[in-house]
């Protein structure tokens, strides 16, 4: 079955407590993305990238991190996360090449909570 | 202004009738077009796309797009209750993906 996989779905954390929420995808797809999602605020992109080893910053990249060193796989790294990070993520594929880079498929998200 | 713009609704329309889902944008230089629906606790997906002005229509859905005046419309023919969700529209911007808020529909037996 064709899909995006993020681990862990749920995660209680404390204030600066380093953490990484994986995100793998069996599509052979070239584009990956993190987004969050906050009440208000809507769906905002973190991080993209369009291939291995090539990553470029969404709109709000302050306080993670990504790497692309497989083209299945783009964790998303919170060295020291703060309360202002909690929020709903969801990471995302797609085909490279024009505009199918847009048209995305989405993980299942991970609600995540820092304290 | 806001790059992607959409009433937050609730939008309520009765089953059966047409939902009218409608998005502005900021960039006059937009040539890609989405629309993915999320609903409640699940995550997005993608629904409609479009790419020229004028209509696109996929089953029940139709996409409609105006460049000129810089928005871009989704109609629901035939609401049911299973259509009830959030719709987002999604611009791109370099290789970005700038989401609107959404919409939410709610659809009443």
């Amino acid at each position: 079955e064709a899909q995006v996989t993020q681990n862990p779905r749920y995660l209680i954390t404390v204030t600066g407590k380093k953490l990484t929420v994986t995100c793998s995808q069996n599509m052979n797809h070239e584009y990956m993305s993190w987004y969050r999602q906050d009440p208000g605020l809507g769906l905002r992109q973190i991080y993209y990238s369009m291939n291995v080893e090539v990553t470029d910053k969404g709109d709000v990249p302050e306080g993670y991190k990504v790497s692309r060193k497989e083209k299945r796989n783009f964790p998303l790294i919170l060295e020291s996360p703060s309360p202002n990070q909690t929020s709903l993520y969801f990471c995302a594929s797609s085909l490279a090449g024009g505009a199918s880079v847009y048209e995305q498929y989405f993980g299942p998200g991970t609600r995540l909570t820092v304290t | 202004q806001k790059e992607v713009e959409q009433n937050s609704g609730p939008l309520s329309v009765p089953e059966g009738a047409i939902a009218s889902l409608n998005c502005t944008y900021s960039d006059r230089g937009s040539q890609s077009f989405f629309w993915y629906r999320q609903y409640s606790g699940k995550s997005p997906e993608l629904i409609m796309s479009i790419y020229s002005n004028g209509d696109k229509e996929d089953g029940r859905f139709t996409a409609q797009l105006n460049k000129a005046s810089q928005y871009v419309s989704l109609l629901i023919r035939d609401s049911q209750p299973s259509d009830s969700a959030t719709y987002l529209c999604a611009v791109p911007q370099g290789g970005k993906l700038i989401f609107g808020q959404g919409t939410e529909l709610s659809v009443k037996p």
